[in-house]
């Protein structure tokens, strides 16, 4: 059971727009720590996608957007493209634990 | 270019020992915070432990506490994971992850090595 729930999957045509959505709690992102995305692509490693709520890496498309609010967090991938479909993690900071934690990841599917 | 190359996974027997390690080049290694996460095949993400630049300060997951212990080498640029009392429920990819100064992301990530806990 992931400290962070996410939804186990989503699916978009190409073009669309999905979300994925991040709860929290009053420990981590309640507590007001960022909140931060990863993007996983079959058989590789996690990559940085989105840092401190809202902000992207550089060479990261400006079709992922993140934002924050009480307890919660989302992702957001506008104009989807096939090369999105991958595992998508939220991450945050726990002052309970001592150390990060993670939500369980959304498989994003293109159809 | 910053680069984290880990090492030393393989089979362990459950009870038994392995040890880590994860080499850092192209930045300067002592003023990062690191960290060990881990992926169960077909899982989720799980944060397993950090430490601090100096190596004065670790923290570690539940799930690994009393029987992982992470450290680092300043001077030779690496961080390792000693993990003993293995059970099957540590096999996972392990993957080494650099904090940036003061902030709380992993912004670089390792390869990962495979750590499988059989008998």
């Amino acid at each position: 059971q992931s400290v962070l729930t996410q939804p186990p999957s989503v699916s978009g045509a190409p073009g669309q727009r999905v979300t994925i959505s991040c709860t929290g709690s009053s420990s981590n992102i309640g507590a007001g720590y960022d909140v931060h995305w990863y993007q996983q692509l079959p058989g590789t490693a996690p990559k940085l996608l989105i840092y401190v709520n809202s902000n992207r890496p550089s060479g990261v498309p400006d079709r992922f957007s993140g934002s924050k609010s009480g307890t919660s967090a989302s992702l957001a991938i506008t104009g989807l493209q096939p090369e999105d479909e991958a595992d998508y993690y939220c991450q945050s900071h726990d002052s309970s634990l001592s150390g990060s934690v993670f939500g369980g990841g959304t498989k994003v599917t293109v159809l | 270019e910053v680069q984290l190359v880990e090492s030393g996974g393989g089979l362990g027997q459950p009870g038994g020992s392995l040890r880590l390690s994860c080499a850092a080049s192209g930045f300067i290694f002592s003023r990062y915070e690191m960290n060990w996460v881990r992926q169960a095949p077909g899982k989720g993400l799980e944060w397993v432990s950090y430490i601090s630049s100096s190596g004065n300060t670790m923290y570690y997951a539940d799930s690994v506490k009393g029987r992982f212990t992470m450290s680092r080498d300043n001077a030779k640029n690496s961080v390792s994971l000693q993990m003993n009392s293995l059970r099957a429920e540590d096999t996972a990819a392990y993957y080494c992850a650099r904090l940036p100064l003061a902030e709380y992301y992993f912004d670089y990530w390792g390869q990962g090595t495979l750590v499988t806990v059989s008998s």
